[in-house]
């Protein structure tokens, strides 16, 4: 059974940090892996997609990564903001074509 | 936003009573998704629909039932409300056949009394 897990639960940094959140999945037979950003009492939002194929994505101040072989992503933000403030949640596509979501990192960005 | 609606946004109900909560995107996608999201759990899936009349369960399918009578709406039918239903229900659609990128509604709160 697939399991997503991210770490850490909850991160806080000042304004201008780069950071990494680190999202661990147990069977590397995905079809592709989805970052979303979630601001409290919201729906979620697509930040990126990275294909099983494909090693990262870039859109703006954040890359993902994907390590398919050991089973890890990352989302790399850079130069963060206190509007960067969300939870952030990764979420791999078996290919059976089901969404396995990690319990999120809450991120907070003091100015 | 990729034109994804659900209503009621908020919903307070007692114990025993139906609850349906509908969701309606424009963009007639074939695959549509209901999750809930609960603290300690995450977001999980409850059922999903592939086509018309096409749905099959997920993973906590148990106390839900679901229709799609049409391409634009699909529906979660809770028979008789628990508080264990207490929750917050993300509907989704997924985009795109050769990415399977999944776009998500606003939520709705659902509290049972």
């Amino acid at each position: 059974k697939q399991e997503v897990t991210q770490i850490p639960a909850a991160l806080s940094v000042p304004e201008g940090e780069n950071l990494v959140l680190n999202c661990s999945f147990t069977d590397s037979a995905i079809y592709n892996l989805q970052w979303f950003r979630q601001d409290p009492g919201k729906g979620l939002t697509s930040l990126l997609l990275i294909q099983s194929s494909q090693r990262e994505q870039t859109s703006g101040r954040l890359n993902a990564s994907l390590d398919k072989s050991s089973g890890r992503s990352t989302l790399y933000i850079a130069a963060s903001q206190p509007g960067d403030s969300a939870t952030y949640l990764c979420a791999v596509h078996n290919q059976g074509g089901k969404l396995i979501f990690g319990q999120g990192t809450e991120l907070s960005v003091k100015p | 936003d990729a034109g994804i609606t659900q209503s009621p946004r908020h919903k307070v109900t007692e114990t025993g009573t139906p609850v349906t909560l509908r969701c309606h995107q424009t963009e007639n996608h074939r695959y549509m998704y209901w999750y809930r999201q609960d603290p300690g759990h995450g977001l999980r899936l409850i059922h999903y629909s592939y086509g018309v009349k096409d749905t099959d369960k997920g993973e906590v399918s148990d106390g839900y039932s679901v229709s799609r009578s049409k391409t634009e709406d699909f529906l979660l039918t809770l028979e008789s409300a628990t508080s264990s239903q207490t929750s917050v229900y993300f509907c989704a659609i997924q985009a795109g056949i050769a990415y399977n990128e999944q776009f998500f509604g606003p939520g709705t709160r659902l509290t049972v009394l």
